[in-house]
């Protein structure tokens, strides 16, 4: 079974800028979360989408927002790029996401994304 | 509100050496507890899980138990080697509230030879 791909894996964008970033989940999930990664902030929850809406939500900006297509699959996009963007963004999938230990999630390798 | 707590790294230890990470935790709620794994490059990657108290989990020679008197997670291996360097998360997860951990801050860890 395919894990769970984040392309691209790495992007450079220059301020003001937007970016779009897509994750396919393991196939048979329905949930996907983004995470974002820095090494001030650590781990931050961003969003998780379930049956293409959105069912959770961190405490981010509008400017980062997302989507979830009838096939899972999930991209998320940021726009007006500041230099704290840049991060490490991950996406996880699980089979329903409800909260349940059972239910794991799984990581993709995440896609590093430099703000200039 | 739900929070995470991890000793600040780095760790550094010699191969064979004992491991303790400690990690507590605030919750409202039922948490599962977690600890990921994440190898330079890479994504994480569940090591182990406890979904109430007294639980142990345990996987490749690491243990955590899941404490709710102390609301304490820490993680433990006898003996380390090389291999285990790499950075570790202590998580949360509350039920009924989708798919959102909250990590702790992380703590890498190197293991000399």
């Amino acid at each position: 079974k395919a894990g769970v791909t984040q392309t691209p894996r790495y992007l450079i964008k220059t301020r003001g800028q937007q970016v779009t970033l897509s994750c396919s989940p393991i196939s048979g999930h329905r949930s996907v979360s983004w995470y974002q990664q820095t090494p001030g902030q650590g781990l931050q929850f961003l969003f998780e989408y379930f049956s293409e809406t959105q069912r959770n939500k961190g405490n981010f900006p509008g400017r980062f927002s997302g989507r979830q297509f009838s096939n899972s699959r999930s991209e998320m996009n940021v726009s007006t790029l500041e230099l704290g963007d840049s991060a490490l963004y991950l996406c996880a999938s699980s089979l329903e996401g409800r909260g349940l230990a059972e239910d794991e999630q799984f990581f993709g390798p995440g896609t590093r994304l430099t703000v200039l | 509100g739900n929070s995470v707590t991890q000793m600040e790294g780095p760790v550094t230890l010699s191969e064979e050496a004992f491991l303790t990470i400690n990690c507590t935790y605030t919750a409202t709620g039922y948490p599962s507890l977690f600890w990921y794994v994440q190898y330079p490059g890479e994504g994480l990657q569940l090591l182990l899980k406890a979904t109430k108290a007294d639980d142990k989990g345990s996987n490749k020679g690491f243990e955590a138990t899941y404490r709710k008197e102390t609301t304490s997670f820490h993680l433990e291996k006898g003996s380390v080697q090389v291999s285990d360097s790499a950075v570790y998360f202590c998580a949360l997860l509350i039920y009924n509230q989708g798919g959102k951990l909250i990590f702790g801050q992380g703590t890498e860890l190197s293991v000399k030879p």
